[in-house]
């Protein structure tokens, strides 16, 4: 079975500084995709970042980057230069063979003035 | 490209009702995927077809819920017949092979 864990219901970080969202994971394919999207209160469903497992570079967008540990099956997600913008909930993502996409419980972020 | 496209945005019913829901997928792509999305449970995945096809629909509740995608523009939720413990988010999200998934604006249901 394919899981996926964020165990930080909740982060804060003031604005302009940098914070960290972690995830694990756990998948049985040796080929797989991860993923964070953003869930404003809009509730739209926001691609942030994606890594695909066989490639060892970790992915970066701009503010977003990922920390990839494939041995640890760690997946965290940081946001440089905080902006209220990125007050959210993140939820990390894994796919594999199966085609489905498991979605961690989500962490809620909220930035501060 | 519009994006996926859901309807109803809201929907209110009462118990024991018929509630449909309805989709509209990215053209071109060939996974479809109903989640369901509450406080106490996060993002489920009920099921996911591929070219029109049910692969898993292990994540459907119970048989009070069914799904179909009779072609590739538009796939259905339907839920029959509805209880309180229904009320959720519903999403449906399409994607090509290993691309990301793109999700639609959701469906508020809530039953009275």
């Amino acid at each position: 079975a394919q899981t996926v864990t964020q165990s930080q219901p909740e982060m804060s970080v003031q604005e302009a500084e940098t914070v960290t969202l972690s995830c694990t994971y756990d998948t049985s394919e040796s080929d797989y995709y991860l993923f964070w999207y953003k869930q404003p209160p809009s509730r739209q469903m926001i691609l942030v970042i994606r890594q695909e497992a066989y490639k060892q570079q970790n992915a970066t967008e701009n503010r977003f980057s990922v920390n990839f540990q494939k041995a640890a099956k760690s997946f965290s997600l940081k946001i440089s230069d905080s902006q209220l913008g990125d007050a959210a909930m993140y939820f990390c993502a894994c796919h594999s063979g199966t085609y489905k996409y498991i979605f961690g419980t989500g962490t809620r972020l909220k930035v501060l003035a | 490209d519009a994006g996926v496209i859901q309807s109803p945005r809201h929907e209110v019913t009462e118990m024991g009702q018929e509630v449909t829901l309805r989709c509209k997928p990215i053209s071109g792509h060939d996974y479809l995927f109903w989640y369901r999305q509450t406080m106490m449970r996060g993002l489920e995945l009920l099921i996911y077809f591929n070219n029109n096809v049910p692969i898993d629909d292990s994540g459907m509740p119970e048989d009070r819920f069914s799904a179909k995608m009779p072609n590739a523009s538009f796939s259905t939720l339907k839920i029959q017949p509805s209880e309180p413990r229904d009320s959720a988010v519903y999403f449906c999200a399409s994607s090509r092979l290993a691309t990301e998934a793109f999700f639609g604006q959701g469906t508020r249901l809530t039953v009275v």
